[in-house]
């Protein structure tokens, strides 16, 4: 069955750089959200999106942005990054909103030096 | 305070061993749980959703307690397999999951 499918898996970036990180959802899953699990700790909700629209934010800071694109795909841009944004980050999707499961692309696990 | 809270560990047991994982919540209006598995730098994979007052599933049992605001999750038989970290998560409303900081398990031999 296809899964959630991140790119790229790896990223390093040195600090005030930007990343992009992308998320194809599973098919006909009309909820994305995106997520940052540093290093001991539990995955944080940066925000989420339904239908392309945003729906929930978390804990995102403002240098980080997100849009879910036609084709459901959705992206994090993540500007002037700092050694603090080093983390993986998740991409979930799921069926018709919070209430059903989540499930979790691979990750990207950027290093910011 | 935590929207999710759960118990670190570690716990450590023995192969074969019954270990239970509890978790609470705070906000009384959430309305679905889940309980995922998360290996080393994996991503989190779903155990089980509980949306009624509990779920099983082979070794695995969920239990929901709304009065008390909080879900448990009970292994039975542990295999050496289940050493994992396990998050407990709830939809807190809207477009919205948030997890606990995970309990982690090391089932030995």
């Amino acid at each position: 069955a296809a899964g959630v499918i991140q790119s790229p898996r790896h990223l390093i970036k040195e600090k005030r750089e930007t990343a992009t990180l992308k998320c194809y959802p599973i098919p006909r899953h009309d909820t994305v959200y995106w997520y940052q699990q540093g290093p001991g700790q539990d995955p944080q909700f940066l925000i989420s999106f339904y239908e392309k629209m945003q729906s929930d934010k978390g804990s995102i800071p403002d240098r980080f942005s997100a849009q879910q694109f036609s084709d459901y795909h959705s992206e994090l841009n993540m500007s002037s990054l700092e050694l603090g944004d080093s983390a993986l980050y998740f991409c979930a999707s799921s069926l018709t909103g919070g209430n059903s499961p989540l499930h979790f692309g691979n990750g990207t696990r950027l290093t910011v030096t | 305070r935590k929207e999710v809270e759960q118990d670190p560990g570690p716990f450590n047991v023995p192969e074969g061993a019954t270990v239970a994982f509890n978790c609470t919540y705070s906000n009384s209006a959430s309305q679905s749980f889940f309980w995922y598995r998360q290996d080393c730098r994996k991503e989190p994979k779903l155990l089980m959703s509980v949306y009624s007052s509990g779920n099983e599933d082979g070794r695995f049992t969920a239990q929901l307690n709304r009065a008390s605001q909080y879900i448990s999750l009970l292994i039975r038989d542990s295999k050496l397999s289940d050493s994992a970290t396990y998050l407990c998560a709830a939809n807190t409303g809207g477009f919205k999951t948030i997890f606990g900081a995970g309990t982690r398990l090391f089932v030995k031999a």
